[in-house]
């Protein structure tokens, strides 16, 4: 059981876009900022989201990170076959002195 | 370029002890917090420890707080995770990722592509 509940999936075609919820709590997402990571079938984990909406150089503008209290969420527009892939949220908890995961999403891009 | 290498990963037995490597290049080794996380088959991904840049703070998940002890060696640029009375749900790919800071948080920038620990009788 995660600390910080994700959706096990979601799912779109191309072109749509997509939504992907983080929920925690006080000692976690409500205290600290969300970062969002992906892992692609067969890579490293990659920095997608920082600080609850900020894109690392090279992750394009289609994605968009937002937090309000104790969640937060990734969107990502006009959805790529490329996009297909694991969807991690995390933050600081302060309570566990440690970083906290979601379960992690999987997109499907239909 | 920032790069990660982990190695150290082996197949071992229930009660054994591991130490995995991680080695950094491409950047200022000791102005970064250093983490491990890793991913069991099929399960999504677990924050394992975190050491701040000079190695004089640590954390580590309740998972496996007394079991396992990570560390740093700033002139090497390298770091370590010693893994110690291991268990069959230890089993799992490991990861090092860097901070984005000296201090430890939880923006992990750049991750290495992981070692495969196997703990089976």
């Amino acid at each position: 059981q995660s600390v910080l509940t994700q959706p096990p999936s979601a799912s779109g075609t191309p072109g749509q876009r997509v939504t992907i919820s983080c929920s925690g709590s006080n000692s976690n997402i409500g205290s600290s900022t969300v970062n969002w990571y992906q892992r692609l079938p067969g890579t490293a984990p990659k920095l997608l989201i920082l600080r609850n909406n900020q894109r690392p150089s090279g992750v394009p503008d289609r994605f968009s990170g937002s937090k309000s209290g104790a969640s937060a969420s990734l969107a990502i527009s006009g959805l790529q076959s490329e996009d297909e892939a694991d969807y991690y949220c995390a933050t600081w908890d302060d309570s566990l002195h440690g970083v906290v995961f979601g379960g992690g999403t999987k997109l499907t891009v239909l | 370029e920032v790069r990660l290498v982990e190695s150290g990963g082996a197949v071992i037995l229930p009660g054994g002890s591991l130490r995995l490597s991680c080695r950094a290049s491409g950047f200022t080794f000791d102005d970064s917090a250093m983490h491990w996380v890793r991913q069991p088959p099929g399960k999504g991904l677990e924050w394992l420890s975190l050491i701040n840049w000079d190695g004089a703070m640590t954390s580590y998940a309740d998972s496996v707080k007394g079991r396992f002890t990570i560390s740093r060696d700033n002139s090497k640029a390298s770091l370590y995770l010693q893994m110690d009375s291991l268990r069959t749900e230890d089993t799992a790919f490991y990861f090092c990722a860097r901070d984005l800071g000296p201090g430890g948080g939880s923006t992990l920038d750049s991750w290495g592509q992981g070692t495969l620990v196997t703990v089976s009788s």
